[in-house]
């Protein structure tokens, strides 16, 4: 079955920083993967998803991820943090329809 | 908003007791998924249900029992509850397509005292 670990269960950036959250999967079928974003007491949000087309998928909030499948790797960036980028971040892959598992998920601080 | 609506938002109940949490899928899809979220476990996989039938099983304990109705809401049971029942309880639901995108709801926040 498919797995997914995040390097880091926190991780912390001053504001203006480049943000790097680490996703590494196993799958063994070309996979789906996503990055969803929680802030404080609300529920998951998409942040982006992979589906096979480009590499390179841009999310929402000025967020990215590069698929590497040589390195079975889809990790998130973005150039900049800001403070309101504080939240936790899970990552996620998927084989098809049913089956979604997440990774524990990193916590990430914006400092001032 | 993800249009997954979840009631109620807040529970505090006691130990022993049984509760029961709801969900409302986007508009259209026919799976539903339930959650749960604490502090030690992370995001836990309880249980799926697509149109109506169980589909997959995660983590979900035997006091836990869920299903889904003909117009697609879902219902998480939750008996003899246990202080280490306290936690956040997510529905996601998805339309099934090959990618699997979940759609995820507000939660519910049970404690249990």
């Amino acid at each position: 079955a498919q797995s997914v670990t995040q390097l880091g269960s926190h991780v912390s950036v001053s504001e203006g920083a480049l943000v790097l959250l680490r996703c590494n999967y196993s799958s063994s079928v070309p996979p789906y993967l996503f990055w969803y974003v929680q802030y404080p007491n609300q529920g998951l949000q998409l942040l982006l998803k992979y589906t096979s087309a480009a590499t390179l998928v841009k999310g929402i909030n000025g967020f990215e991820a590069e698929f590497k499948k040589s390195e079975t790797s889809f990790h998130l960036t973005k150039p900049s943090a800001h403070m309101s980028d504080a939240a936790e971040y899970f990552c996620a892959v998927s084989e098809g329809f049913d089956d979604m598992r997440f990774g524990a998920g990193t916590r990430l601080t914006v400092k001032p | 908003d993800s249009g997954v609506t979840q009631t109620p938002k807040h529970l505090i109940t006691a130990t022993g007791q049984r509760v029961t949490l709801r969900c409302s899928p986007r508009s259209g899809d026919l799976s539903v998924y339930w959650y749960q979220q604490s502090l030690d476990q992370g995001l836990q996989f309880l249980i799926q249900y697509y149109n109506g039938e169980e589909r997959a099983k995660g983590n979900i304990l035997e006091r836990f029992s869920a299903q889904q109705f003909p117009d697609l809401h879902s219902e998480l049971n939750l008996s003899s509850l246990e202080l280490g029942d306290s936690a956040l309880y997510f529905c996601a639901s998805s339309s099934h397509d090959r990618d699997n995108e979940q759609f995820f709801g507000p939660g519910t926040r049970l404690t249990v005292l």
